[in-house]
């Protein structure tokens, strides 16, 4: 397995809060993605990173941010959680090269109330 | 924009029959991947398969097999021998290097494995 992991796992948040979820990866791959999977709609890219400091937007990236400071870490905040934001996270690694997979996390259930 | 579409939101096969997963993609590139996942209840997202474009040639890993389609833009998921470990969420996904090797999913196809 890849070494990704994703913290924490579960978290229950109210509406208006602050919330950041972190990936961490020991693969020193170069890229990084944050996704939310909703019933019927698969999973959708919020956000990516190409690189240290290096970060671009996904299709849902409005009410989002991120951060990646480190090789290892990147990590993505709700500025102010809302009920719309309730899914499940998970971040994925990969290297460069449209032939390699990207490696998932195990996923974070966040509930906003 | 690419879009991927899997227009089978359930599925159901018998243990040791073979089933067929559709996928279709719309693009205008030639240089890209195509991918199936599988999430299991466990939640954890599986490769199962890849497809490059430029290769004619059908990928198969043991039981799975796709059937790639270029003109058509079709790539479905063959499973033979369906064993009850298969019963998951199948993805498919689409990459290509103008999407920032992004990848584009599918909304899902939610296998069931009937003993």
């Amino acid at each position: 397995d890849a070494g990704i992991t994703q913290s924490p796992r579960h978290k229950v948040t109210e509406t208006g809060t602050p919330v950041t979820l972190r990936c961490h990866q020991t693969e020193n791959h170069r890229y990084m993605y944050w996704y939310r999977q909703d019933p019927g709609h698969g999973l959708r890219l919020i956000h990516y990173s190409y690189g240290v400091k290096d970060t671009d937007k996904g299709e849902v990236s409005d009410g989002y941010s991120v951060s990646r400071s480190k090789t290892e870490d990147f990590l993505l905040t709700l500025e102010s959680a809302t009920s719309s934001q309730t899914s499940v996270y998970f971040c994925a690694i990969s290297d460069f090269g449209l032939s390699y997979e990207q490696y998932f996390g195990p996923g974070t259930r966040l509930t906003v109330t | 924009a690419q879009t991927v579409t899997q227009s089978q939101p359930e599925m159901s096969v018998q243990e040791a029959e073979t089933v067929t997963l559709s996928c279709t993609y719309d693009t205008s590139e030639s240089d890209y991947y195509l991918f199936w996942y599988k999430q299991p209840p466990s939640r954890q997202m599986i490769l199962v398969i890849r497809q490059e474009a430029y290769k004619q040639q059908n990928a198969t890993e043991n039981r799975f097999s796709v059937n790639f389609q270029k003109a058509a833009k079709s790539f479905s998921l063959k499973i033979s021998d369906s064993q009850l470990g298969d019963a998951a969420m199948y993805f498919c996904a689409y990459r290509s290097r103008s999407s920032g090797d992004k990848l584009t999913f599918g909304t899902g196809t939610r296998l069931a494995v009937r003993p």
